[in-house]
């Protein structure tokens, strides 16, 4: 079975410095792994995917992540962040066909940009 | 319509009584996702649609949640006898079939108070 696991539920950066949250898997087969953003009160928006085409994984809003299969590792960065990064951010996996293909997230790191 | 549209938007709701949550997937989109998300904490997996169908209702918590499909429309979560435990916002995902590299698009969520 599939599972996604975020360190750190809360991360705080100063704006223009580097955000890394941290997102690991498991899984027994190939892996498809998302990323989403969710600002306050809305609902959850895509921020890229990987789907074994690439490693690294260029987003939106200057996101990007690497699929590292050895570390079993798709962490999200972000070379300088801004204020309007502030929100939270769930890094997910997608079951297998028996499971119908439904997204299994991790518990969602909150990430704060400091002036 | 262009995205995924759930009603209402916000709910308040008795201890005991019953609630129904609507969700308008995007068109097109035969895979359909139930989630409940809690305060503070990640997105919890109720229910899988596929067409009308629903291969994959291991996540709903308690014989109260149920939930239904008209064919690959719109689909109404239920939750009888509602206990405050209950409050939570809940969200409706669609997406493509079965490709597992397509993503989920979330609506907005509807936000359920039981007071």
């Amino acid at each position: 079975a599939q599972s996604v696991t975020q360190l750190g539920s809360h991360v705080s950066v100063s704006e223009g410095a580097l955000v890394l949250l941290r997102c690991n898997y498991s899984s027994s087969v190939p892996p498809y792994l998302f990323w989403y953003v969710q600002y306050p009160n809305q609902g959850l928006q895509l921020l890229l995917k990987y789907t074994s085409a690439a490693t690294l994984v260029k987003g939106i809003n200057g996101f990007e992540a690497e699929f590292k299969k050895s570390e079993t590792s798709f962490h999200l960065t972000k070379p300088s962040a801004h204020m309007s990064d502030a929100a939270e951010y769930f890094c997910a996996v997608r079951a297998g066909y028996n499971q119908g293909g439904k997204l299994i997230f991790g518990q969602g790191t909150e990430l704060s940009v400091k002036p | 319509g262009a995205g995924v549209s759930q009603s209402p938007s916000n709910k308040v709701t008795e201890k005991g009584k019953d609630v129904e949550l609507r969700c308008d997937p995007i068109s097109g989109h035969t895979a359909l996702y139930w989630y409940r998300q809690r305060l503070g904490q990640g997105l919890e997996f109720l229910i899988y649609f596929q067409g009308n169908s629903a291969p994959d209702k291991s996540g709903l918590p308690s014989d109260r949640f149920s939930a239904e499909r008209t064919g690959e429309s719109v689909s109404t979560l239920t939750i009888q006898r509602t206990q405050q435990e209950d409050s939570a916002v809940y969200l409706c995902a669609s997406s493509l079939a079965p490709g597992m590299g397509t993503e989920a698009f979330f609506g907005q969520g509807t936000r359920l108070t039981v007071v």
